[in-house]
């Protein structure tokens, strides 16, 4: 089975940084990776990360240490719109296919004030 | 990417009628879309696996009778919530996964909030 723990909350002010560490535990391991969704919305896609290291998006970055079973989602120079929810995600397979299922983290809400 | 709609956005209903919410993928041929079930301040809780020509792979926990999926072509996937009481009051939120350069991602449709009195 699979198991996320990651925050349920995080409150910062703009401008700010905010890392939101994701750990898990799996049967099987291939990729970890990141959704933001707004309240009422889709979740949309952020980031992926396969192997150990740091993948920089623009003002978004995604960590993985695979032997700390460890990830994080860095949010740099927050902004308003910002505020939502942030999922760490993990796909239960070692191999790559498109029907490979995603077990979701808990979400943390994320709330930027001004 | 994929764009993936889902209709209706919102549906009201009385207990013990019955639900059909389409998933459409847009602009990909999709063989596999995913059904998730999301409670107000929760996270995504995977129902289903829609195969397209065939049955449709279910999460512990999820009836089969309830839920029924059907994918009957490479664009389209219906969950009917049958027999819906309130306690499926949910948003209901289908995806398309695809397997991308930078890695495999999923493509959420806009979601379904059922509401059952």
């Amino acid at each position: 089975g699979q198991s996320l723990e990651q925050p349920s909350e995080v409150t910062a002010v703009e401008g700010a940084i905010v890392q939101i560490n994701c750990t898990y535990q799996t049967s099987g391991f291939y990729g970890l990776s990141w959704y933001q969704q707004h309240d009422g919305g889709a979740p949309t896609f952020l980031s992926y990360n396969a192997l150990d290291g740091l993948e920089e998006t623009g003002r978004f970055s995604s960590f993985l240490s695979r032997s700390d079973s460890y990830g994080y989602l860095l949010l740099q120079e927050l902004q308003m719109k910002d505020s939502a929810s942030y999922f760490c995600a993990v796909r239960d397979a070692m191999i790559k296919a498109a029907g490979n299922k995603l077990t979701f983290g808990g979400g943390t809400r994320v709330l930027v004030k001004p | 990417g994929a764009v993936v709609s889902q209709h209706p956005s919102w549906v009201i209903c009385k207990s013990g009628t019955s639900v059909k919410i389409e998933c459409r993928s847009l602009d990909f041929q999709a063989t596999t879309m995913f059904w998730y079930r999301q409670f107000p301040k929760q996270s995504l809780m995977l129902m289903a696996t829609s195969n397209e020509g065939s049955k449709a792979t279910y999460e512990q926990g999820v009836e089969k009778d309830k839920f029924l999926i059907n994918h009957a072509s490479l664009t389209l996937s219906t969950l009917t919530v049958t027999s819906a009481h309130p306690e499926d009051s949910s948003f209901y939120i289908c995806s398309v996964p695809l397997i991308l350069p930078g890695g495999d991602e999923q493509f959420f449709g806009p979601g379904t909030r059922l509401t059952v009195l």
